[in-house]
Parts: structure tokens; sequence; C-alpha cells
């Protein structure tokens, strides 16, 4: 089946560590985005990708590190530095940069304690 | 950080009214107005991708309209059921160098009950 994976589902970490959010797509998409969601907020954008090696910050990358060496797999690293790192983060896709619609994954819920 | 807005920021129905609610954009540098659904416990999912100014899109008892020249999108479900219960969200692309990338309003919720 095509579509976009993440993993965890649920990821628990405490304050101070690193952790990495896995987002894998076999939709042979261009595109790649991160964004997160917090209660009340729509989705923000962290990071995106248009081509493999090449990424974008969004609008809240403070804290946030992303790789972009195959193009099925877009990781992202939450640093130490992310203030509040405890939110929904959705990871999406899209064929192209264009009109393109988004393709999102079923998100990773992070707590940090 | 470009602003778009949605209205309201929820609403309750009952089954079988019809409803509509409201996407604000910027007006200038208009490249497309993206519309999604989102169910809980599930990922959002596209609904319509608008690109023309006085374009209208449907998709059985959704449609929308896109006035760009005003910056607004309407959403409505005509005959609202349990199922159409979800979160809808619009998203502004513009030209130049943001065209990668979607700006997302804080959605509306919507609650359907039988």
């Amino acid at each position: 089946d095509g579509g976009i994976t993440q993993s965890p589902k649920y990821l628990f970490r405490k304050e101070g560590q690193n952790v990495t959010l896995s987002c894998e797509q076999n939709l042979n998409h261009d595109a790649m985005y991160w964004y997160r969601q917090d209660p009340g907020q729509g989705l923000r954008l962290i990071y995106y990708s248009q081509i493999v090696n090449d990424f974008q910050k969004g609008d809240i990358a403070e804290g946030y590190s992303v790789s972009r060496e195959k193009k099925e797999s877009f990781p992202l690293t939450v640093t130490s530095a992310q203030k509040n790192p405890t939110a929904f983060y959705l990871c999406a896709s899209s064929p192209g940069v264009t009109a393109s619609e988004q393709y999102f994954g079923p998100g990773t819920r992070l707590t940090v304690t | 950080i470009l602003n778009v807005e949605q209205s309201p920021q929820s609403l309750h129905v009952q089954e079988g009214d019809s409803t509509n609610f409201t996407c604000s954009f910027p007006s200038s540098n208009f490249y497309a107005l993206h519309w999604y659904r989102w169910e809980t416990a599930k990922s959002p999912e596209a609904l319509f991708v608008m690109t023309l100014n006085g374009d209208e899109k449907k998709k059985g008892r959704i449609s929308a309209t896109l006035n760009t020249k005003e910056g607004y999108s309407y959403l409505y479900i005509k005959g609202s059921q349990p199922e159409d219960s979800a979160t809808y969200l619009c998203a502004f692309r513009g030209r130049g160098s943001t065209l990668g990338r979607l700006y997302f309003g804080r959605g509306t919720q919507l609650t359907v009950w039988p």
C-alpha cells in the first residue's frame, strides 16, 4: 500500500534529550513537510523539503533539525533547545510544490517531561 | 507570518442542517487555496484545491467557492450527517518565494448531532 508512515505513534522523553521522529513515504513524492499542532492552534510548519538534499525553515524551526538524504525519508530531530517540545507532529508529502495537495501521515504525539 | 483566518472556530448543528464556514486569506500573490478535512484519530485529507477566481468545487454534499479578489473561500455542507463531524482546515499557497509551502488556518471544528 502506498502512503506515509510515522513512527512511533506515541513517544515519551525526558527533558534535555534529543529525539528523532521518523517519516517515510513510498508515494515517490518530491516534497515533504513537518508540521506541529498544539491545542487551539492550526498546523504550523517546522521545515519542508522540495527535493533531496535540500530543505527550508518554516515558521517555527528553532530547536528542530531535519535531513533529506533519501527521497522517501525526512526525519525530524527535536533538540534540547526546543523550549516546548510536547506536541502532536504531522509529516506530509506532495508530488510537487505547486498546486498539489498534501498527503499526511498518522502523526506522532511527543511528550517531554 | 502570513495570516489565514477561519470562522467560526467551532460549530454544532443537527443532522440534516446545512452549514457553511469561511476562510479568509491575503488577496495578493494568490496561487491556490486548499481545503482539508481532519477527522478525530485520522490524518487530514484533501477535499479541494482551488486556483481560479470564481471557482466552485463539489464533492458529494460538500462544495466550496473561491473569491481571490477579496480573499475568501466558503465551504458548504448540505444536509449535514454525523460522519461530517471533523475539523475543516483551509490553507493558502502564495506566489513567489513561498510557493513551496502552505499557510494553514486554525480550522473550524464541526460537530453534527444525530
